[in-house]
C-alpha cells in the first residue's frame, strides 16, 4: 500500500475563483488518477497524471478546466479553474504501486464547496 | 463504452448473516477485480482484489470471479453493524496501453442489529 496526503481536506470556494489540490505519496508509485465523486455518485475519472508530460484526460474532461501537474514520481496537482457551483464535489488522489494492474489506493480526498 | 454494474440497494441484513454483493461488467478484457469499502464521507478503501477465477478468501470477505459470466461478487460473512457501508466494485483492464480502473456505482449495505 501507501500513504497519500491530500491537501486541502476541505475548502469553501466563491465563483470564478481557482483552487489547486496537492497529492504526496510516500513512495514512488506507477501511476496517478484524480477522480471525482459528487454527492450520492460513485467515482468518475478525470485523469490520469503523467510524470513529466501532459495529462490524459478523460471525456469530458478537459485541461483548460482541469490543469494537472505531476512533477515526479511522488507528487501531483490538480487544479479546479473558474469553479462553478457543478465543481462542488469531492477531489480524490489515487495511485496504483506495482504493476499497471495493480491495487489501486485513495488519499482521503478534498471536499470543494463552490458558492 | 466499459460499464460496471452493481445493485445500488440498500441491501438490509441482520447483524451474523451473510451478506452478498454483486457485480456485472462488460468489457471481456478485463483483468483485475477489486472490492473497495466506502463510510460515509470517507474515501473509499482497498478490502479484497481478484485476478482469476474461483474464490479468494480474507477473513470474513470472500470474493468470487467468473470470467466467462464477466461477474464478480463479495460475500461478507458473520456481518457486523460496522459493514455498513457503500460497496464500490472496480474493474481494470488494458486501454490504449494503461491499466484504467471503471466504477460501479456502489451497493449501499445496512446492517442491522
Amino acid at each position: 500500500s501507501a500513504v497519500i496526503s491530500q491537501k486541502p481536506s476541505r475548502d469553501i470556494c466563491q465563483r470564478g475563483t481557482s483552487l489547486t489540490i496537492q497529492c504526496q505519496v510516500d513512495s514512488q508509485v506507477t501511476m496517478m488518477f484524480w477522480y471525482r465523486q459528487q454527492p450520492g455518485q460513485s467515482l468518475t475519472l478525470i485523469a490520469t497524471a503523467n510524470q513529466g508530460s501532459e495529462a490524459t484526460y478523460e471525456s469530458g474532461f478537459v485541461i483548460d478546466k482541469f490543469p494537472i501537474s505531476r512533477p515526479n514520481l511522488t507528487f501531483s496537482t490538480l487544479t479546479v479553474s473558474n469553479m462553478s457551483p457543478e465543481d462542488s464535489s469531492i477531489y480524490l488522489c489515487s495511485v496504483v504501486t506495482g504493476g499497471g494492474d495493480g491495487e489501486l489506493f485513495f488519499g482521503e480526498g478534498s471536499r470543494l464547496t463552490v458558492l | 463504452q466499459k460499464e460496471v454494474e452493481q445493485n445500488s440497494g440498500p441491501l438490509s441484513v441482520p447483524e451474523g448473516a451473510i451478506a452478498s454483493l454483486n457485480c456485472t461488467y462488460s468489457d471481456r478484457g478485463s483483468q483485475s477485480f477489486f472490492w473497495y469499502r466506502q463510510y460515509s464521507g470517507k474515501s473509499p478503501e482497498l478490502i479484497m482484489s481478484i485476478y482469476s477465477n474461483g474464490d479468494k478468501e480474507d477473513g470474513r470477505f470472500t470474493a468470487q470471479l467468473n470470467k466467462a459470466s464477466q461477474y464478480v461478487s463479495l460475500l461478507i460473512r458473520d456481518s457486523q453493524p460496522s459493514d455498513s457501508a457503500t460497496y464500490l466494485c472496480a474493474v481494470k483492464g488494458l486501454s490504449g496501453g494503461s491499466y484504467i480502473p471503471t466504477f460501479g456505482r456502489g451497493t449501499s449495505l445496512i446492517v442491522h442489529p
